[in-house]
C-alpha cells in the first residue's frame, strides 16, 4: 500500500534555530517527491520537488534532501522565521495507469515562537 | 494576482441541504482537482479532470458531485450534506501537456454544517 509517514507530529522552536522534519514513504512506482508548506486557513504551496536521481534541493532556507534507497526525505529549515509557523506536508507521486497521483503525508506542524 | 480562486473562502450550510463550492484558475490549466482535507489531516482526493473527462476516485461517496463547464471552473456540488462532510475544500489545478506536475492550490473553502 502506498503511504507516506511523517514525523514529528508537531514541533514547537524558537525563532532563529534551525529544525529537520522527516518524510518516510513506501510508494512504488516512484516518480518524485514534494514538500509544501500550507499556512492556517490556506491552500499549500510548493517548496521543492526532487526527482528519483535528486538527492538534495534547496530554495531559501529550506533544504530538501532525498534518500531513494531507504525512501526518506528530510526538509532542513535553517534560521528559523515566525513566519515559517506552518503544516509541511510531504508528497510522493506514484505513476498510476499512465498519469501521476499523489501520495499525500499527514504534515508536521510547526510552530515559531519568538 | 490569484491564479486559483475559491469561493466563498468559508461556507455554512444545514445538514442535507444541498451546496456548491467554486473554483476558478486563470492559468489556463488542463488539470483540476478537488480536495477534501479534515484538521490535521492529510488532503484526500475527491476526483479531478484532464480537461472535460472526468475521474472519480474509488472511495469518493456518491454524494459529492463535479462539474466542469469550461477550462477556467470547476464546481463541488455535496447534494446532501452530512455533520462528517465538514471540511476544507481545496481546488488545485496542474498544467498537462508534459508541461509540468505541480499543484497549484487554492486557498480553499472551510465547509461547516450545522
Amino acid at each position: 500500500k502506498n503511504q507516506v509517514e511523517q514525523s514529528p507530529q508537531s514541533l514547537i522552536i524558537l525563532e532563529g534555530k534551525n529544525c529537520t522534519l522527516q518524510c518516510n514513504y513506501t510508494v512504488s512506482p516512484f516518480s518524485n517527491l514534494r514538500w509544501y508548506k500550507q499556512d492556517t486557513g490556506r491552500g499549500p504551496v510548493s517548496l521543492t520537488i526532487m526527482t528519483f536521481s535528486e538527492n538534495t534541493k534547496s530554495n531559501g532556507r529550506y533544504t530538501a534532501t532525498l534518500d531513494a534507497d531507504t525512501k526518506q526525505s528530510s526538509l532542513h529549515i535553517t534560521a528559523s522565521q515566525l513566519s515559517d509557523s506552518a503544516s509541511y506536508i510531504c508528497v510522493v507521486s506514484a505513476q498510476s495507469g499512465g498519469y501521476n497521483k499523489l501520495i499525500f503525508g499527514a504534515g508536521t506542524r510547526l510552530a515559531v515562537h519568538p | 494576482d490569484a491564479m486559483v480562486i475559491q469561493n466563498p473562502r468559508y461556507q455554512v450550510t444545514q445538514f442535507g441541504k444541498p451546496v456548491t463550492l467554486s473554483c476558478s484558475q486563470t492559468l489556463n490549466h488542463n488539470v483540476m482537482y478537488w480536495y477534501q482535507q479534515k484538521s490535521s489531516q492529510a488532503p484526500k482526493l475527491l476526483f479531478h479532470y484532464y480537461d472535460k473527462d472526468f475521474n472519480n476516485e474509488a472511495d469518493t461517496p456518491d454524494n459529492f458531485q463535479s462539474r466542469r463547464p469550461n477550462t477556467s471552473f470547476c464546481f463541488l456540488d455535496i447534494r446532501s450534506p452530512g455533520l462528517g462532510d465538514a471540511a476544507m475544500y481545496l481546488c488545485a489545478t496542474r498544467p498537462g501537456g508534459g508541461r509540468g506536475e505541480t499543484q497549484y492550490f487554492g486557498p480553499g473553502t472551510r465547509l461547516l454544517v450545522l
